[in-house]
């Protein structure tokens, strides 16, 4: 069975500080990963993909498959990075494939 | 847009009482999602349903059942609410075919509050 784990459940940084977000897998097969963000009084939302390769809002994530890591960093933090943020994982293909795995997240606090 | 609506932002309810607790989508997605939120827990997947009337349960279905007669509806059902039920119960929808993308989208929430 697959498993995501984000070790940390809450990170603090100042403003302008590296972010790095941790999450780990477990998983068999060729998974997809994702993060997906809460703030505050908003519905949860996907931030990014891995199979896309794209940089939002300043975030980026590598899958590295040697170490069964999906980390989510950004170069210089904002206040309004300030958030909940889950890593989840979904199987590449076969049954079951639209199902998402989700870590059990990691509040991010940015200190002004 | 896509939307995701959810029947109540808040209930509270009874022990041994029936809840229904209601999501409509309006992006004709074949795939819908009940899940509840704990703090410490993060998202666990109640149940899901990749088509009218076809319904699998998830990782804790107990306690729950789920109905799907309508494509952009989805409801989840506690046949008899306990204390332990108390949680955020989020819905989601994402499209087929599932390689397209893993997109879920989700509502806004229903904070639920048995007594």
């Amino acid at each position: 069975a697959q498993r995501v784990t984000q070790p940390e459940k809450l990170l603090s940084v100042f403003k302008g500080a590296p972010v790095e977000l941790k999450c780990n897998y477990s998983y068999s097969g060729s998974p997809e990963l994702f993060w997906y963000v809460q703030y505050s009084r908003q519905r949860l939302q996907l931030l990014l993909r891995h199979i896309s390769r794209e940089s939002i809002k300043g975030f980026t994530a590598d899958l590295n498959k040697g170490e069964t890591s999906f980390h989510l960093k950004k170069p210089f933090a904002q206040e309004e990075d300030s958030a909940m943020y889950y890593c989840a994982l979904k199987k590449g293909s076969g049954a079951g494939s639209y199902q998402l795995t989700f870590g059990k997240g990691t509040k991010l606090s940015v200190i002004p | 847009d896509v939307k995701v609506t959810q029947s109540s932002r808040y209930l509270v309810k009874r022990t041994g009482e029936k809840v229904f607790l209601e999501c409509v989508q309006d992006m004709d997605h074949e795939n819908m999602f009940w899940y509840r939120q704990d703090p410490g827990l993060g998202l666990r997947l109640i149940y899901f349903s990749y088509d009218v009337k076809m319904k699998e349960k998830g990782d804790i279905p107990e306690g729950y059942s789920v109905s799907r007669e309508k494509k952009e509806r989805f409801s989840l059902i506690l046949e008899s609410a306990s204390t332990n039920q108390t949680s955020m119960y989020l819905c989601a929808s994402s499209p087929r075919p599932s390689g397209s993308s893993g997109t879920q989208y989700f509502g806004p929430g229903t904070r639920l509050l048995v007594l």
